[in-house]
């Protein structure tokens, strides 16, 4: 059975950082791009980050480029997100997908002084 | 970036009832990149429907999806109590991926 657990998540000031971290089970992590997506309160989906299963290509919606960064770590089947210069605007569940197929249950960052 | 657009925003039915959903985008893509979630409260995002028309798997066959181009659609034959969450479209064919504002199908 597919799974994904997503930790890493919670409170940090504006400005701060955070690293989320997405642990993969029930598969071959290796062979399979992976996404990170958000959730503000109460709004719709939003994709964030995209990786490819080599990490050979990367790509980054407008609103967090320059700030967060996406890895992986295959020998370990985990997926990370890297966020600094946390705003408010940040705040929301984040989701690790395998390809949009296969979802974790998600983190909540919170960003709040 | 591809903006996709839903509607209705909102959509009121009974059970039993067909419900017709719609995503149209700013620009024409590949229909092989197009997919439908359902997401219910508290819950994670569901893949439905994949490159515009295959379900994903154990998803039911009342759930159908269509179109090409800018325009697609995402039909549920007859509405199932469970059926009732909110549905959103996603391209995947070019970065930024987008989701379109989602439908909340309730009773």
């Amino acid at each position: 059975e597919v799974q994904l657990v997503e930790s890493g998540g919670g409170l940090v000031q504006p400005g701060g950082s955070l690293r989320l971290s997405c642990e993969a089970s029930g598969f071959t992590f290796s062979s399979f791009k992976m996404n990170w997506v958000r959730q503000a309160p109460g709004k719709g989906l939003e994709w964030v980050s995209y990786i490819t299963s080599d990490s050979s290509t990367i790509y980054y919606a407008d609103s967090v480029k320059g700030r967060f960064t996406i890895s992986r770590d295959n020998a370990k089947n985990s997926l990370y997100l890297q966020m600094n210069s946390l705003r408010a605007e940040d705040t929301a569940v984040y989701y690790c997908a395998r390809e949009f197929g296969n979802w974790g249950q998600g983190t909540l960052v919170t960003v709040s002084s | 970036e591809i903006v996709l657009t839903q509607s209705p925003d909102t959509l009121c039915l009974s059970p039993g009832e067909r419900a017709t959903l719609s995503c149209r985008a700013s620009q024409s893509f590949s229909s092989n990149y197009l997919a439908w979630h359902q997401q219910k409260p508290g819950q994670a995002p569901r893949l439905l429907i994949y490159a515009t028309s295959n379900r994903a798997t154990g998803i039911p066959d009342r759930f159908s999806g269509s179109g090409s181009g800018t325009d697609f659609t995402l039909t549920i034959s007859r509405l199932e109590p469970e059926d009732f969450a909110v549905y959103y479209c996603l391209q995947y064919g070019s970065s930024p991926f987008t989701f379109g504002g989602g439908t909340k199908v309730e009773i």
